[in-house]
C-alpha cells in the first residue's frame, strides 16, 4: 500500500516552455504533498507543501510564480514549472502523507529528471 | 533548523564485507528517521523507517539503529554486494505531516 505515482519519470524541454509534472497517491488520500528538488550531487530540498484545496507554501528561495503547484483533489498534485530555462534542469520529486495512515511514512514518487535544452 | 549530516561522503569496500553508514541530526525532537537508497538518475527507495519510540529495524541484510537522544542513526549492511552500490540518503521528520530534511548522502561501491 501508499503508492505514489509520478508522471513522466524524465522530460526534456526548449527553454522558455513550461512543463507539468503529476504526484498521484493511488491507494490512499494524500492530504498533504511536498515537492523536492535535488541538483546534481546535491541532496534533496525542499521547494514546497501543498495540502489539499489550498495555496501551497514555498520555501524561501523558491520562486512562486515560476513553480506552479496545484492540489486540488486529495489524489492529485502538479508542479508545472514555467518559463523553463537551463538552471531550471533537475530531479524533482514528489512525496505524499495522509492524517489517516499512520506508519506508511512518508511515500516518495519515483521522481522526474527535467532537461531543459 | 534541523541539519543532517552523514559520514562519510562516499565508500568504496571489496564484496562481502559488513559497513555501517553514519547520520547525525542537531535537534534530536524527531518524529521519525527513513533510510533511503538511491540509484543514479533515478528515485528513492525507501528501506527502512524507525519510529521515534524505536531503537532499530531489520530488514533482511540492513539494519538500521536509532538513538534520538544523542541525534545518531546507523544504518548496518551485511554481507555487501555489488548490487547495494548505490547513494545511500538519511532523513529525518521532525513533525508529523511535515516534510523531510535529508542529509547529503553516503555514495557507496562494493566492488566484486
Amino acid at each position: 500500500g501508499a503508492v505514489v505515482s509520478q508522471h513522466p519519470s524524465w522530460v526534456i524541454c526548449k527553454s522558455g516552455t513550461s512543463v507539468k509534472i503529476e504526484c498521484r497517491s493511488l491507494d490512499f488520500q494524500a492530504t498533504t504533498m511536498f515537492w523536492y528538488r535535488q541538483f546534481p550531487k546535491q541532496s534533496l530540498m525542499l521547494m514546497a507543501t501543498s495540502n489539499e484545496g489550498s495555496k501551497a507554501t514555498y520555501e524561501q528561495g523558491v520562486e512562486k510564480d515560476k513553480f506552479l503547484i496545484n492540489h486540488a483533489s486529495l489524489t492529485l498534485s502538479t508542479l508545472t514549472v514555467t518559463s523553463a530555462h537551463p538552471e531550471d534542469s533537475s530531479f524533482y520529486i514528489c512525496s505524499a502523507s495522509s492524517n489517516s495512515v499512520i506508519g506508511y511514512g512518508y511515500t516518495f514518487g519515483s521522481g522526474t529528471r527535467l532537461t531543459v535544452v | 533548523k534541523q541539519e543532517v549530516t552523514q559520514i562519510p561522503a562516499a565508500l568504496s569496500v571489496p564484496e562481502g564485507e559488513n559497513l555501517v553508514l553514519n547520520c547525525s541530526f542537531t535537534d534530536s525532537a524527531i518524529y521519525n528517521l527513513q533510510w533511503f537508497r538511491q540509484d543514479p538518475g533515478k528515485g528513492l527507495t525507501s528501506l527502512l523507517l524507525i519510529q521515534s519510540s524505536q531503537r532499530e529495524q531489520t530488514s533482511g541484510r540492513l539494519n538500521a539503529s536509532l538513538d534520538k537522544s544523542s541525534g545518531r542513526s546507523t544504518l548496518y549492511i551485511a554481507a555487501s554486494q555489488p548490487g547495494d552500490s548505490a547513494t545511500y540518503l538519511c532523513a529525518v521528520n521532525d513533525n508529523y505531516g511535515q516534510n523531510f530534511v535529508f542529509g547529503p548522502g553516503t555514495r557507496l561501491s562494493v566492488l566484486p
